[in-house]
């Protein structure tokens, strides 16, 4: 099956030291996102890659960064993870209108 | 800008009964719009989405939802709910803008299905 794959599950990582989380898709889509998600509040787009242009959203911080060297793959740094940072990470992809496709995300832990 | 309002953060319900959940939306022109439904841990899956046409949507497992313009509202509804069921549900807007669906969420509402 077509899908939205993130690695790893949980990360746990210490405060301070950059951590990557990866997300790869077998759909072919053209745009994939970035979504931060706190326990018990809605997804909120941190960026999206339209192709290969990036498009920050106006209030993700400076610490966040973002890589997508294939269509199937697209990455989400985060240079200095502080204890603010310890969400859920969302990765989706979509075509055209079509609905966005979600992956399972990457729960992060900061120590 | 687009918004969703989701006015019920926790409802819970006996199996068998059935389920509606509320959602608003407010965007300037024709939305788009979708439910997800989210399990403990996992990512969000699409329920089903509007577009355009018929106002009453059918989507997998058992729900549909009516999009009503004169209300600005799309809830969600299933007749008899499952135990399976018992997740968070998040109404979302969605607008085009240059060539990519910019998506706004809902803050959910968490359902508990109870015996």
């Amino acid at each position: 099956d077509a899908m939205v794959i993130q690695n790893p599950r949980y990360q746990v990582t210490q405060f301070g030291k950059p951590v990557t989380l990866s997300c790869s898709q077998t759909l072919n889509h053209n745009v994939m996102y970035w979504y931060q998600q706190k326990s018990s509040q809605a997804p909120k787009l941190l960026f999206h890659y339209y192709d290969k242009d990036f498009n920050n959203e106006a209030d993700t911080p400076d610490n966040f960064q973002s890589r997508r060297p294939n269509t199937s793959f697209c990455f989400l740094d985060i240079r200095s993870p502080g204890l603010g940072d310890a969400a859920m990470y969302l990765c989706a992809t979509s075509y055209g209108n079509q609905p966005q496709h979600f992956g399972d995300g990457t729960r992060l832990s900061i120590l | 800008a687009q918004s969703v309002t989701q006015p019920d953060i926790h409802i819970t319900v006996s199996e068998g009964a059935s389920l509606e959940l509320r959602c608003n939306y407010s965007y300037g022109a024709t939305p788009y719009l979708f439910w997800y439904v989210q399990s403990p841990g996992q990512g969000l899956q699409l329920l089903l989405k509007y577009f355009s046409g018929d106002t009453l949507v059918q989507g997998i497992k058992g729900f549909e939802a009516e999009f009503k313009r004169s209300q600005s509202s799309f809830n969600l509804r299933k007749p008899s709910v499952h135990w399976s069921d018992a997740a968070e549900y998040f109404c979302a807007v969605g607008a085009r803008s240059g060539g990519y669906q910019k998506v706004t969420f809902g803050t959910g509402t968490k359902l508990q299905v109870i015996p």
